[in-house]
């Protein structure tokens, strides 16, 4: 089974709606945060979170926010869609203990925002 | 500040042949340095990482990369590429572990 998870994979949109991407994990890790890809501009930082109830702005967290519902949870939200949003969105985790946490990705999910 | 600049966005190779790919950094303190793949439809999965000891840092795959602090690089080679190297590069830095700033990322073709 996979460590970090995140539901949907692929998501279709309309300009306006309200859309939330979920990510999951099993690693027991405290540290969360959210990325996004676009071709040509690698990843950006959307939040990140280091528990429950430490929550930060990444990058380029305008349009976006989160919502840290457990340890092994956090949720990313569009409030309402555009279609330069539409991009791959990465959940990752790392661990609070060492200097040097690598990060650990889900799989990604592709939104399309029309 | 930190940032992360990689050389060529698209890179290719002949199967057998030495693979490179080029990483800059500026960092105001020593970095941590990564190198995360990332194959088609899938998530980034580390590759190496450099830790401040020692200098030539042996990852998965046969990869490999050697920090260089007067030129402010981690460059990744691979000696002999095959065709399962084909994916997308991608270069990280942190210096505290709580953020990471990536490069653009780099296409590696590898021609049969």
């Amino acid at each position: 089974d996979a460590d970090v998870t995140q539901t949907p994979r692929n998501r279709i949109t309309k300009t306006g709606k309200r859309i939330m991407l979920e990510c999951s994990q099993t690693k027991g890790h405290d540290r969360m945060y959210w990325y996004r890809q676009d071709p040509g501009l690698g990843l950006r930082l959307i939040y990140y979170s280091f528990d429950v109830k430490d929550i930060n702005k990444g990058e380029i967290s305008d349009g976006y926010s989160v919502s840290r519902q457990a340890q092994a949870k956090f949720s990313l939200s569009l409030e309402s869609a555009i279609p330069n949003q539409t991009a791959l969105y990465f959940c990752a985790t790392s661990e609070r203990q060492t200097s040097y946490n690598e990060q650990f990705f889900g799989p990604g999910t592709r939104l399309t925002v029309l | 500040a930190q940032s992360v600049t990689q050389l060529g966005s698209h890179v290719s190779v002949s199967e057998g042949a030495l693979v490179l790919l080029r990483c800059n950094y500026s960092s105001s303190v020593p970095p941590y340095l990564f190198w995360y793949v990332q194959y088609p439809n899938q998530g980034l999965q580390l590759l190496l990482k450099y830790t401040s000891a020692a200098t030539l840092v042996k990852g998965i795959n046969g990869f490999e990369a050697e920090f260089k602090k007067s030129e402010t690089s981690f460059h990744l080679t691979k000696p002999s590429a095959h065709m399962s190297d084909a994916a997308e590069y991608f270069c990280a830095v942190s210096h505290t572990g709580n953020q990471f700033y990536f490069g653009t990322g780099t296409s590696l073709t590898v021609i049969p």
